[in-house]
């Protein structure tokens, strides 16, 4: 089976650019979580859907980020405008609704923000 | 107060020792899920080893398992004949409450297994 997919691996843009991340979660999953990583602040949890909805956005940083999940395959995580401190590796995992919830990992997107 | 703890920084062990990596929690909800993670240097991060706080035996998952102490509110990673492939980054998580799904994770152990 296929795991998590995130798109693009690698970002690199201007500051006040538009910037959108994809992440296509494993099927059958109920829950799709979007974390980020920096070396500063550790792996911080942004936002969570179940079954498409949004449950918990309470680690969104400001306004200009934002989430969405148009359906169970696909979801979005948007910046606009970027700034260079959005720097980050941008993880996207999605976890099944049974068992210990555990949480499958996509290869995660480093976004670079000049 | 910090929910998950981590106090090695970074370990370094020989190929084919056991490895124990350290990791406390901070709870006082009788329902939480615990978890391991491996991140390699080419950044995936990768799930390893789960423990529920109901659950009787010390979880294993091949080559690892988990030391759970309740009382003493730590999980720790045990990892038997360790590889070079091991070396990596290594996180706990916890999840709290009963049906809860947001995991907080601990900074992490940069493990090195030398040859």
């Amino acid at each position: 089976d296929a795991g998590v997919i995130q798109s693009p691996r690698h970002e690199v843009t201007e500051m006040g650019q538009e910037v959108t991340l994809r992440c296509k979660p494993i099927s059958g999953h109920d829950y799709l979580f979007w974390y980020r990583q920096t070396m500063m602040r550790g792996l911080e949890l942004l936002i969570y859907f179940n079954n498409n909805v949004p449950i918990d956005d309470s680690g969104m940083p400001e306004d200009r980020f934002s989430a969405k999940m148009p359906n169970a395959s696909f979801s979005t995580l948007k910046i606009q405008p970027s700034e260079p401190r959005d720097s980050a590796v941008y993880f996207c995992a999605s976890s099944p609704r049974t068992g210990g919830y555990e949480q499958y990992f996509g290869p995660g997107t480093r976004l670079t923000v000049t | 107060a910090q929910k998950i703890t981590q106090t090695q920084p970074g370990m370094f062990v020989q190929e084919k020792e056991a490895v124990t990596l350290d990791c406390t929690y901070d709870t006082s909800d009788p329902s939480y899920g615990l978890f391991w993670y491996k991140q390699p240097s080419s950044g995936e991060m990768i799930f390893l080893i789960y423990q529920g706080s109901y659950d009787q035996q010390n979880a294993t998952e091949g080559r690892y398992s988990l030391n759970f102490q309740k009382a003493r509110k730590s999980a720790n990673l045990v990892i038997s004949a360790s590889q070079l492939g091991d070396s990596a980054m290594y996180f706990c998580a916890m999840r709290e409450g009963r049906g809860a799904q947001k995991l907080v994770f601990g900074q992490g152990t940069r493990l090195t297994i030398n040859p």
